[in-house]
């Protein structure tokens, strides 16, 4: 799986966007981006992921550069319930998205949304 | 999506005395995947244990410490073996949701402290 780098932490106001970056400059042709996050206390939740097209969920969006060097997730209104570590994953995948096999997480990005 | 039971939800063990973890999924799965989380860190990937194999083990974990069961599709085990402090950790399982699911799905974990 491709590396990625994302910022230690990020702050964001209460009913703004949250815009979380990731970089991947080594992704290869058949990697997928995914994003996850745990939330204190709980164990990691999958919340979208995409190849090339930017995609929208009722969760979040997701915007891949032209190159596919990097990537940024957007919770368009964050709440305080928001708040969590939000993990960034490349790694090869089916035609359909569907990966298999071990995941791996790096360190992440912790996000405070503030009121 | 597969729903994860994971028990004991938490626990405090003494030193040297052994706990098994037990990862119940509602639906068959092929692969799940044993986590730890340290206190303050990101998920690193203990082991993959398959129905009918022996489990696969990362680099720096060994069988005899975290040794794991796999007796059927929904069910698997992880026992953490004569603990010491240092084994205190969140453990959790994994699964893959599988063709046209594209997260992977984690149990709550289970906070182990070992005094």
């Amino acid at each position: 799986d491709a590396k990625t780098t994302q910022p230690t932490s990020m702050d964001c106001a209460e009913g703004r966007a949250a815009n979380l970056p990731c970089n991947h400059s080594t992704i290869s042709g058949n990697e997928y981006v995914y994003w996850y996050r745990q939330i204190h206390s709980q164990g990691p939740q999958y919340i979208i992921h995409g190849l090339k097209n930017n995609e929208t969920n009722e969760m979040a969006s997701l915007i891949i550069t032209e190159d596919r060097k990097s990537s940024t997730l957007i919770l368009p209104h964050a709440t305080l319930r928001d708040t969590a570590v939000y993990y960034c994953i490349v790694r090869v995948a089916d035609a359909g998205g569907t990966s298999y096999g071990k995941l791996t997480f790096g360190q992440g990005t912790i996000l405070t949304v503030h009121p | 999506s597969a729903v994860i039971s994971q028990k004991p939800s938490r626990d405090i063990c003494q030193r040297g005395t052994s706990l098994t973890i037990q990862c119940q999924v509602d639906s068959q799965v092929t692969m799940m995947f044993w986590y730890r989380q340290q206190p303050g860190q990101s998920l690193t990937l203990i082991a993959t244990a398959n129905q009918g194999s022996e489990a696969t083990y990362e680099s720096g974990f060994v069988i005899d410490k975290f040794p794991i069961s796999r007796p059927n599709l929904t069910f698997s085990t992880l026992t953490v073996s004569n603990m010491s402090p240092e084994d205190s950790s969140i453990y959790l399982c994994s699964v893959e949701k599988g063709s046209g699911n594209y997260g992977y799905t984690f149990g709550s974990g289970t906070r182990l402290t070992v005094v």
